[in-house]
């Protein structure tokens, strides 16, 4: 069974630019979520789907980040116009249930750097 | 507010000898609390969680993690470390109260020497 992917593993753009990261979650998954780590620091919350719904986007920092997942599948996260502090990773992570008890499978992460 | 702490950012340990990596947390009501390893170029992988029950809970490759609800903590540990250990490990909490966000802290980078 395929795990949560992510394209792409790193972009490098520039300040002002626009990028576009994209999240497979595992088949039958309808749960998604962003999160991402800045810096080193924590990880941190972004937005939570449930298939094609927000069921939490508190965490979305501003809005230059725009989440979407149509049809319930494949979420894309933009970043537009990208700043030098969104640089960090950025991790997607589903699961099939809802549940305070229940953890999530992660992907790899896209690294963004922004120059 | 609510919060994760690892007030280490790396921990050194020879193979063989046992391994702590530090956590608490501050959180309302009662936390379920996991830990999540990245093994390079990996994503994130559940390790082991705490939910209620006995306060030492086991999980895989070997890791265990006590509960201490006083010192509201959540340590992980393990009595013998193997090189393929060497990792980034995250503590997380997940409020009672919320289905959608987990709370991680900063990662502590975990080095066992041969």
């Amino acid at each position: 069974e395929a795990g949560v992917t992510q394209f792409p593993s790193h972009s490098v753009i520039e300040k002002g630019q626009t990028v576009t990261l994209r999240c497979d979650p595992i088949s039958g998954h309808d749960n998604l979520y962003w999160y991402r780590r800045v810096m080193g620091k924590e990880i941190k919350f972004l937005l939570h789907f449930v298939k094609e719904s927000k069921q939490d986007e508190s965490g979305m920092p501003n809005n230059r980040f725009l989440a979407e997942r149509t049809g319930g599948t494949y979420s894309t996260l933009k970043v537009q116009p990208a700043e030098l502090e969104d640089s960090g990773v950025y991790f997607c992570a589903s699961s099939q249930v809802i549940s305070p008890t229940g953890e999530l499978f992660f992907g790899e992460g896209s690294r963004l750097t922004v120059l | 507010a609510q919060s994760v702490a690892q007030p280490e950012d790396q921990v050194n340990v020879a193979e063989g000898n046992p391994l702590t990596v530090k956590c608490t947390y501050s959180v309302s009501g009662n936390p379920y609390l996991f830990w999540y390893v990245q093994y390079p170029n990996r994503g994130l992988q559940f390790l082991l969680k705490y939910i209620t029950g006995d306060n030492l809970v086991k999980g895989s490759y070997g890791f265990e993690a006590e509960f201490n609800k006083s010192q509201t903590s959540f340590h992980l540990k393990k009595p013998s470390a193997l090189v393929s250990d060497s990792a980034l490990y995250f503590c997380a909490v997940r409020p009672y109260s919320s289905a959608s966000k987990i709370i991680f802290g900063s990662g502590t980078r975990l080095s066992i020497r041969p």
